[in-house]
């Protein structure tokens, strides 16, 4: 199975500033297709999760555009350009290239300085 | 709009069963993959089944293979998650989710919670 690992797992955020946190597979998440398929889920507090992006760096629709994804291979990086009140809650990666299974991060939680 | 409606969770003794449902809606259903995630309290996202379109194929994860099951009825636009043998550390929510890497979107959850 394909170890997803995330860090920080905890990050104090300053509103306005940006914010940045990663995602290591422990194999490479090209699939034989050329594509990539890890995903950040976002869970705010008392909700269920929400897809931002997908295939490393394409935001969902209704996504902010402060929300970023890069990276390729095995290293991967969620970025915020200026963290909002609202960004507050937990951040998940997952893959989804090696299945079964579906593996996802431990996840970063983001709060408020 | 898209809507994915969970129910059926509940208080169940270990060794117990249980059947949640997800209804859908606002989409062709019988188009997606479908999946069920779950999540303990406090704890992280754990990936539990996955069935294709028209309900031939199916995964499980290690720690539930042989004691849950997953279905679809594509007519009720209906997901299904078969448990039994319920033990603890099943107690979770249960989202249901269309399509985790394709177009996503999950439901609102529903808990299961196993003990005596």
């Amino acid at each position: 199975d394909v170890v997803m690992t995330q860090s920080p797992l905890s990050l104090p955020v300053t509103l306005g500033q940006p914010a940045s946190f990663s995602c290591r597979s422990s194999q490479s998440l090209v699939h034989s297709d050329g594509n990539t398929y890890l995903n950040w889920f976002q869970q705010r507090p008392g909700q269920s999760p929400r897809r931002l992006i997908y295939r490393v760096s394409n935001r969902d629709s209704g996504v902010p555009d402060r929300f970023s994804g890069s990276g390729s291979g095995t290293d991967f990086t969620l970025k915020i350009s200026r963290v909002e009140a609202e960004d507050v809650g937990v951040y998940y990666c997952m893959q989804g290239t090696h299945w079964p299974p579906w593996t996802f991060g431990q996840g970063t939680k983001v709060e408020i300085k | 709009e898209v809507q994915l409606v969970e129910s059926g969770g509940g208080l169940v003794q270990p060794g117990g069963s249980l059947r949640l449902s997800c209804a859908a809606s606002g989409f062709t259903f019988s188009s997606y993959w479908m999946h069920w995630v779950r999540q303990a309290p406090g704890k992280g996202l754990v990936w539990v089944s996955r069935i294709n379109t028209d309900g031939s194929s199916t995964n499980y994860a290690d720690s539930v293979k042989g004691r849950f099951t997953i279905s679809r009825d594509n007519a009720k636009n209906t997901l299904y998650l078969q448990m039994n043998s319920l033990r603890a550390e099943d107690t979770a929510v249960y989202y249901c989710v269309r399509d985790l890497v394709g177009i996503s979107s999950w439901g609102q959850g529903t808990l299961v919670t196993v003990s005596s």
